[in-house]
């Protein structure tokens, strides 16, 4: 079974441009996640999706990030303009059901590394 | 709302050493306990878990025991080997349903022959 793909791997941009990331789930899995990961911290949840609709975006800065899921397949999340403060590893996941419990584990992909210099 | 505290880091053994990770939480009620890794270069895994008290979580000679009573799930290995090597994770999520994965810090493990 293929994994959480995401790309590219590593993007470094100036402040003030814009950057995107996409993300592919493992298949069949309804549910995704955006996860930034700051250097030396956890991952912090950006943004939930249930098929194609948001389920929680509470910690999304919305006046310069952006996500979508069209499709309820892959997604793609956006910053524009970047800070410097938004230096960090973007990380996707997708489990297979709404929400977590102790049958649904979050699969993780391998991450995007941003550095806004 | 829900926190997790982990020894910090980093921890450097020698091959074959007795390993604890302490990790602590705060939660409502009763939540699941996760512990991931990460090796360097790749996302997260999935090492254990445990989704309620006295449960304990094993893979990969790896445990972690789920203590109600301590707030606790502290994970150990008897004896590490290098490619044990990554950053581990506490994690929880809360019973009350849709509720977000809350992290800790993570602590790097590294390895030493």
């Amino acid at each position: 079974e293929a994994g959480v793909a995401q790309s590219p791997r590593y993007k470094i941009i100036e402040k003030r441009q814009s950057v995107a990331f996409w993300c592919n789930p493992i298949s069949g899995h309804a549910t995704l996640y955006w996860y930034q990961q700051i250097l030396g911290q956890g991952p912090k949840l950006l943004i939930q999706f249930q098929n194609n609709g948001v389920v929680d975006d509470s910690q999304l800065p919305k006046d310069r990030f952006s996500a979508e899921r069209l499709k309820g397949v892959d997604s793609t999340l956006k910053i524009q303009p970047a800070k410097l403060e938004d230096s960090a590893v973007y990380l996707c996941a997708s489990s297979s059901a709404r929400g977590m419990n102790d049958k649904n584990i979050q699969y993780f992909g391998a991450g995007t590394r941003l550095s806004v210099l | 709302g829900n926190s997790v505290t982990q020894m910090e880091g980093p921890v450097t053994l020698s091959e074959e050493a007795f390993l604890t990770i302490n990790c602590t939480y705060t939660a409502t009620g009763y939540p699941s306990l996760f512990w991931y890794v990460q090796y360097p270069g790749e996302g997260l895994q999935l090492l254990l878990k445990a989704t309620k008290a006295d449960d304990k979580g094993s893979n990969k000679g790896f445990e972690a025991t789920y203590r109600k009573e301590t707030t606790s799930f502290h994970l150990e290995k008897g004896s590490v080997q290098v490619s044990d090597s990554a950053v581990y994770f506490c994690a929880l999520i809360g019973n009350f349903g849709n509720e977000k994965l809350t992290f800790g810090t993570g602590t790097r493990l590294t390895i030493i022959p």
